[in-house]
């Protein structure tokens, strides 16, 4: 019974490299959530997604961020040109359906910008 | 715009109590409250639903007061395994979560 699933769990890039992030939901899920949380922060929302379509992507920077859910494969989370500011934790989450259900979240990615 | 954590943290020895509070600007469709320990994911405690009755989950209870647009986390004879930071998340009706800053728990022997 595998819950939500992200790889790498840490993520060192230089500068002006991209960044890749991947999130497995749980089996049974069909809709995945994206939050990144700085240190001593709550987690701030970026990005939802069902599978082969983004539903909400207010909180996503408009510019170097992405996101996708194909319908086969896991959900990934794209940082391109990266700056020390996207230093941070990336935790996904995921929920069964559209509605009010309970979100299950990853152990997250770190991401650090040297 | 994030709901409003208060206290910001509380120290309880093993056996006390203690009340979180999660308030919004906003109309509530839902409430979610998380514990995250450090380092750790968050994770999932209750979700409490417009309309719904008051929830537990062992010695953790929550309720919703919907006209108010806040919440409240009970920790009940707190056990040392209730360390960490609690946030609640809630929703407008967009199904996504706006996540407040937090409160630290720290419960001692």
């Amino acid at each position: 019974n595998a819950g939500v699933m992200q790889n790498p769990r840490h993520l060192v890039r230089r500068r002006g490299q991209e960044a890749r992030l991947r999130c497995s939901p749980m089996k049974g899920h069909s809709h995945v959530y994206w939050y990144r949380q700085l240190p001593e922060e709550g987690l701030k929302f970026m990005v939802y997604l069902q599978k082969e379509n983004i539903i909400d992507e207010s909180g996503m920077p408009k510019e170097r961020f992405s996101a996708e859910f194909p319908k086969e494969g896991p959900s990934i989370l794209r940082i391109q040109q990266v700056v020390r500011g996207d230093s941070a934790a990336y935790f996904c989450a995921s929920s069964p359906e559209m509605g009010r259900y309970e979100q299950y979240f990853g152990p997250g990615t770190r991401l650090t910008v040297t | 715009q994030q709901p409003v954590q208060s206290p910001q943290a509380v120290i309880l020895r093993e056996g006390e109590d203690a009340v979180i509070n999660c308030s919004s600007s906003k109309a509530l469709y839902s409430v979610h409250w998380y514990r995250q320990k450090h380092g750790e994911a968050p994770i999932f405690l209750m979700i409490l639903l417009k309309g719904g009755e008051q929830k537990g989950h062992d010695k953790i209870s929550a309720s919703f007061n919907e006209k108010k647009q806040q919440s409240s986390l009970y920790l009940t004879a707190s056990q040392l395994s209730y360390s960490g930071t609690y946030f609640c998340g809630t929703e407008s009706g967009d199904y996504k979560l706006s996540f407040g800053a937090g409160t630290t728990v720290t419960v001692r022997a």
